[in-house]
């Protein structure tokens, strides 16, 4: 089954305490990305990745890393976790990034950092 | 910066109701989707369209692409509680030679029984 699976799913964490979020694509995806979700704001986009070994920054970039070290992983890291990253996170993948692809999200992780 | 603009935030509805939704930017889009969000998942997609002026129907729904390719709208034929849920846009546009995935804000409706 063609899949994006984010782990974990649910996590409470510390101010400061370092985390990571793992995102695995099945389907062979070049394009790969991370978004937030907040009420209000909609989805933006932390971090995004064309291919292996490039990434770059998207809309909201502060507090977060990445890597693309292999085509189907795409980790996010928040070295030093604040209050305000307390969100939903969905990675996503797409074929590419042309117009008109499908992009298909994760189920979500909810981080609250207290 | 381009951005999206999705109207009514929230949307409460009887059953068996039409409703229409709306997407709007200032900003070119070279294509335009919609998603469907339900809770404790990500968005699917529901429809691509591409034409300025294109219209797409998938059973209920009936999704138009403006003429300008700056807007979009969602329509839906007699509301069923199963269509609950949140419903995003999201426009693929071209800065610096790169395209993006602008997505708005959101519409979060409720249906009735």
């Amino acid at each position: 089954e063609a899949q994006v699976t984010q782990n974990p799913r649910y996590l409470i964490t510390v101010t400061g305490k370092k985390l990571t979020v793992t995102c695995s694509q099945n389907m062979n995806h070049e394009y790969m990305s991370w978004y937030r979700q907040d009420p209000g704001l909609g989805l933006r986009q932390i971090y995004y990745s064309m291919n292996v070994e490039v990434t770059d920054k998207g809309d909201v970039p502060e507090g977060y890393k990445v890597s693309r070290k292999e085509k189907r992983n795409f980790p996010l890291i928040l070295e030093s976790p604040s209050p305000n990253q307390t969100s939903l996170y969905f990675c996503a993948s797409s074929p590419s990034i042309s117009p008109g692809n499908t992009i298909y999200f994760g189920e979500g992780s909810w981080l609250t950092v207290v | 910066t381009q951005l999206l603009e999705q109207s009514p935030q929230f949307l409460s509805i009887q059953e068996g109701e039409n409703l229409t939704v709306y997407c709007n930017s200032s900003s070119v889009f070279s294509s335009l989707q919609w998603y469907r969000q339900e809770p404790g998942e990500g968005p699917v997609l529901l429809v691509t369209v591409v034409t300025g002026g294109e219209v797409k129907k998938l059973k209920r729904l009936t999704f138009q692409f403006g003429d300008a390719r700056k807007d979009s709208s969602l329509h839906i034929t007699a509301a069923q509680p199963g269509d609950t849920g949140l419903y995003l846009c999201a426009g693929a546009g071209s800065t610096s030679g790169t395209y993006k995935y602008i997505f708005g804000t959101g519409t979060r409706l409720k249906v009735l029984a």
